[in-house]
């Protein structure tokens, strides 16, 4: 496999729901990200990995838990959301440098999630 | 003002016709510039880096002004396969840093 991959590409849960988002980079990156993109609003960043630590976290609510147990691996493990919270989820990955300048996102495909 | 700020759009344009897209951001310690594409109901993918001299890749051509704080792209001879929403993006500050989105510029190329 290439890229950045995201599983499940769909998914529909019921507010009680717990269920967990899946990205895989086969790029070697050192940085994973999760994004929300709602309609018509940009691209909002939630979680940030390097190195497999987290190194922001843009005020995103609980019900939102990121997790990343090495560089090649994200999760977004997902409880009792609100159905504003349906949108598209991409995780993307990079090559963090130490001169700050580093390079563009590769992104997955997304996992369009629709809370019920 | 928005950390990055794009033309409102949606662009109609016919086909063969050239278009240009506007970006302006706020933080004049952005090292980093691009232009990415979006396809409906696809993750974005990039386009292209803008660096400060210019650069061009085929019929695509992007401008930055660091003084102005505004990076252009020029679409020449559009296809109807260039119909997407183009997003600016700009980076955030030295260090470690994230990627900033604008909102994005709808095209749409018409036979």
């Amino acid at each position: 496999e290439t890229g950045v991959t995201q599983t499940p590409r769909h998914l529909v849960m019921g507010m009680t729901n717990k269920k967990s988002l899946k990205c895989e980079q086969h790029l070697g990156h050192n940085a994973m990200y999760w994004y929300k993109q709602s309609a018509k609003k940009p691209l909002e960043l939630m979680f940030v990995y390097s190195l497999e630590e987290r190194v922001e976290n843009n005020s995103v609510p609980s019900r939102f838990s990121p997790e990343c147990p090495n560089s090649s691996h994200l999760f977004l493990h997902l409880h009792t959301l609100q159905p504003e919270d349906s949108a598209l989820y991409l995780c993307a990955s990079s090559q963090m440098t130490g001169g700050g300048v580093f390079g563009s996102y590769t992104f997955g495909s997304g996992t369009r999630l629709t809370v019920v | 003002r928005k950390e990055v700020e794009q033309d409102p759009g949606p662009f109609n344009v016919p086909e063969g016709a050239t278009v240009a897209f506007n970006c302006t951001y706020s933080n004049s310690a952005s090292q980093s510039f691009f232009w990415y594409r979006q396809d409906c109901r696809k993750e974005p993918k990039l386009l292209m880096s803008v660096y400060s001299s210019g650069n061009e890749d085929g019929r695509f051509t992007a401008q930055l002004n660091r003084a102005s704080q505004y990076i252009s792209l020029l679409i020449r001879d559009s296809k109807l396969s260039d119909s997407a929403t183009y997003l600016c993006v700009v980076n955030g500050a030295i260090g470690y840093s994230t990627l900033t989105f604008g909102k994005g510029t709808m095209l749409l190329v018409s036979p």
